[in-house]
C-alpha cells in the first residue's frame, strides 16, 4: 500500500517553517525521503531506520515513529532552494531493499 | 561521483513497437529498480533486481519485462507499446538498503 503524504501541496515564504508528514498501513523497517527538482532525477535527503531516532542535516530534518508508522520532514526557516516535490518512500519489515513511494507534497518557497 | 546513466532522455515509439529502455551504474551496486512517474502517483515500482540475472515484479509490472545480464545494466522492455505507457521512466540503484541513486530519467511517448 502506497503511503500517504500530506499535505499534498504548500506554499511558503523565504524563512517560514514545513513540516510534511508521511503515514503507511504497514509495519515499516525504514522511511527514505527524496527532494524532486522540475525536470530532474530526485536527491536523497535521509534514511529513518529506528522510532524516534532523528536524522538530518542543515535546516532540514526527519523523525520515525515506528508505533504510529509515521515519518516527518521538518524544514526550518526555509530557503528558495526548498521548492521542489518531496518524496516519502517506505521499506516494509518484510520487504528487503523494495520501496513503495507516496505521491509526493510539492513545496513552492517564494521570496 | 556516482553515477547512473539512462540511454535517452526523450523517445517517441509508436503503438505495438518493442521498446528497449537502457540504465547503466558505475558504483558497482547488487540492486537495481525501475520506476515509472506519473502526475500524482509519484514514483511506483516496475520491476527490480538484486542480483545478475534475478528480478522481481514491482507494483506494476505488467506489460514490461526485464533483463539484467551484467552487474551494472538493468534493461527495462515494452513488449508491445501502449499509450497508457507513455510516461516518465525512473532508473535508480543501490547497495544494500541505503539510499537510491536515480538516473536523469526517459519520458517515453507512445502515439
Amino acid at each position: 500500500q502506497q503511503p500517504v503524504q500530506s499535505p499534498q501541496a504548500v506554499i511558503l515564504r523565504e524563512g517560514e517553517d514545513a513540516v510534511i508528514n508521511c503515514s503507511s498501513s504497514k509495519a515499516l523497517y525504514s522511511v527514505h525521503w527524496y527532494r524532486q527538482k522540475h525536470g530532474e532525477a530526485p536527491v536523497f535527503l535521509m534514511i529513518l531506520l529506528k522510532g524516534g531516532e532523528q536524522k538530518g542535516h542543515e535546516k532540514i530534518s526527519a523523525s520515525f515513529n515506528e508505533k504510529k508508522q509515521q515519518s516527518s520532514l521538518y524544514l526550518t526557516a526555509s530557503q528558495l532552494s526548498y521548492s521542489g516535490t518531496y518524496f516519502c518512500g517506505t521499506e516494509g519489515l518484510d520487504s528487503s531493499y523494495k520501496l513503495i513511494f507516496g505521491s509526493g507534497t510539492r513545496l513552492l518557497v517564494r521570496p | 561521483d556516482v553515477k547512473v546513466t539512462q540511454s535517452s532522455r526523450y523517445l517517441v515509439k509508436r503503438t505495438g513497437e518493442k521498446v528497449f529502455l537502457e540504465c547503466v551504474q558505475d558504483m558497482d551496486h547488487e540492486n537495481m529498480f525501475w520506476y515509472r512517474q506519473d502526475p500524482g502517483l509519484g514514483l511506483r515500482l516496475i520491476y527490480f533486481s538484486y542480483d545478475v540475472k534475478m528480478k522481481e515484479k514491482g507494483d506494476i509490472p505488467e506489460g514490461y519485462s526485464v533483463s539484467r545480464e551484467k552487474k551494472e545494466r538493468f534493461s527495462l522492455i515494452l513488449e508491445s507499446a501502449s499509450t497508457n505507457q507513455t510516461s516518465m521512466y525512473l532508473c535508480a540503484s543501490t547497495t544494500g538498503r541505503s539510499e537510491q541513486y536515480f538516473g536523469p530519467g526517459t519520458r517515453l511517448t507512445v502515439t
